[in-house]
């Protein structure tokens, strides 16, 4: 099975910050990788799919990159709406998620 | 609009089969390139992939729970049933179902989970 590790597992930022989430796969999965931010007791929304396409109604300041092994997803300039939980997921042999990556208020 | 509810039990007892069904409107699971999943999260845990059932019917499971899941579909009713067999208390968390929709971009298709259920929530306890 396709592994994913999210990278960093926590991550304390402000309003208006730039941040990164890095997502990293055991083995190639080309750019069959999706990323869903999910608040509290909510279900998770998709944001990115095929590595960098945004999903119809996302923000622009979100953007995703990567192909391979090694995916990121960018917030340009958080805004308060933006704290949840991040998770990357490949589709590209079975279906895996990353571990999670949770956005908090500094 | 497209919407997906998930129903079944809230509490089941240990070594029971639990049955949780999605009932979806706004789509079809006869239109080439669409799916339903299921997906679970224990409390204060990660999103886990259970199990897929796509337009032809063709299903595809965890590798570390197939020998308990089965996935299946009634086109006509719009529903997508998930069946777990033998719970026990490490199955507790919400349950959620999610249609599959894949897009072509650039000649290759790529799925993505698009829109899920508000999840249901299933307690193992004896």
């Amino acid at each position: 099975d396709v592994q994913l590790t999210q990278s960093p597992s926590f991550l304390s930022a402000s309003v208006g910050d730039r941040v990164t989430i890095t997502c990293r796969a055991s083995q190639g999965i080309s750019s069959y990788v999706a990323w869903y931010h999910q608040k509290p007791g909510k279900a998770p929304n998709l944001l990115i799919y095929a590595a960098s396409t945004l999903q119809d109604g996302v923000p622009s300041r979100f953007s995703g990159s990567g192909s391979g092994t090694d995916f990121t997803l960018t917030i340009s300039s958080l805004q308060p709406e933006d704290f949840a939980t991040y998770y990357c997921q490949q589709l590209n042999s079975s279906i895996t998620f990353g571990q999670g990556t949770r956005l908090e208020i500094k | 609009q497209v919407t997906l509810r998930e129903s079944g039990p809230t509490v089941v007892k240990p070594t029971q089969t639990l049955t949780l069904t999605c009932t979806f409107s706004g789509f079809s699971l006869s239109t080439t390139g669409m799916g339903v999943s299921w997906i679970r999260q224990p409390p204060g845990k990660a999103l886990e992939w259970l199990a897929l059932i796509d337009w032809d019917e063709d299903t595809y499971y965890s590798s570390s729970l197939k020998t308990r899941l089965t996935i299946s579909k009634d086109t006509s009713k719009n529903q997508v049933v998930l069946t777990m067999t033998n719970m026990e208390p490490a199955d507790t968390g919400t349950y959620y179902c999610a249609r599959v929709r894949g897009t072509m971009i650039r000649g290759v298709v790529y799925y993505s989970m698009d829109v899920w259920g508000q999840g249901t929530t299933v307690t193992v306890s004896s």
